[in-house]
């Protein structure tokens, strides 16, 4: 089945500090990716679309400046959280969809764990 | 705009017996996808059923079906012969045509007892 892989798996740093997120389609061809937040039990917030070679479509309240989205192939998408602070404190999970169609199910990575001190 | 409601935050079922989880939603799309994710404690995401909207016919997947009442717009998942694996968070999902990306419901909580 398809695979996505996401690292790194935790992340605790002290505030201030930049913090990239890495989410890769390992046997599958990916044009579009999402960057979602999940808080303790509750249900996954969308974050921002990431399409492969354009600009990240960001939901509304989400800071662009503040997360940085990048696509650069069809296999690996960016997070970068900016200035982290601890309200940054979250589950960060990354999903994507094969390019065979807009009607795929999304194939979700594992999840980071980050932590602002 | 779509929404996705699971009503029940949490439910508990015994080893070997079935389980419901309801799920409602509303959209404006004719042309939709509906699908139900798991959440283990492992916390990856995996898929365990998708229906397409303009099919009848109820989804199966092994111990798992959907009953699906478009009209009603309900999406209803059943575990049958409930297992401990099963232990996990479950979501219910909406994927429609024009925005290509997914609405999630609130996630409900499910504890297999043995």
């Amino acid at each position: 089945g398809a695979v996505v892989s996401q690292h790194p798996s935790r992340v605790i740093c002290k505030s201030g500090t930049s913090v990239k997120i890495e989410c890769r389609s390992l046997d599958f061809q990916a044009t579009t990716m999402f960057w979602y937040r999940q808080f303790p039990k509750q249900s996954l917030m969308l974050m921002a679309t990431s399409n492969e070679g354009s600009k990240a479509t960001y939901e509304q309240g989400v800071e662009k400046d503040k997360f940085l989205i990048n696509h650069a192939s069809l296999t690996l998408s960016t997070l970068t959280v900016t200035s982290a602070h601890p309200e940054d404190s979250s589950f960060y999970i990354c999903s994507a969809r094969d390019r065979g169609g807009w009607n795929q199910p999304q194939h979700f990575g594992d999840g980071t764990r980050l932590s602002i001190l | 705009a779509q929404t996705v409601t699971q009503s029940q935050p949490e439910m508990s079922v015994q080893e070997a017996e079935t389980v419901t989880l309801s799920c409602t939603y509303d959209t404006s799309e004719n042309n939709y996808y509906l699908f139900w994710y798991k959440q283990p404690p492992s916390r990856q995401m995996i898929l365990v059923i998708r229906q397409e909207a303009y099919k009848q016919q109820n989804a199966t997947e092994n111990r798992f079906s959907v009953n699906f009442q478009k009209a009603a717009k309900s999406f209803s998942l059943k575990i049958s012969d409930s297992q401990l694996g099963d232990t996990a968070m479950y979501f219910c999902a909406i994927l429609n045509t024009n925005a290509g990306k997914s609405t999630f419901g609130d996630g409900t909580t499910l504890t297999v007892k043995p």
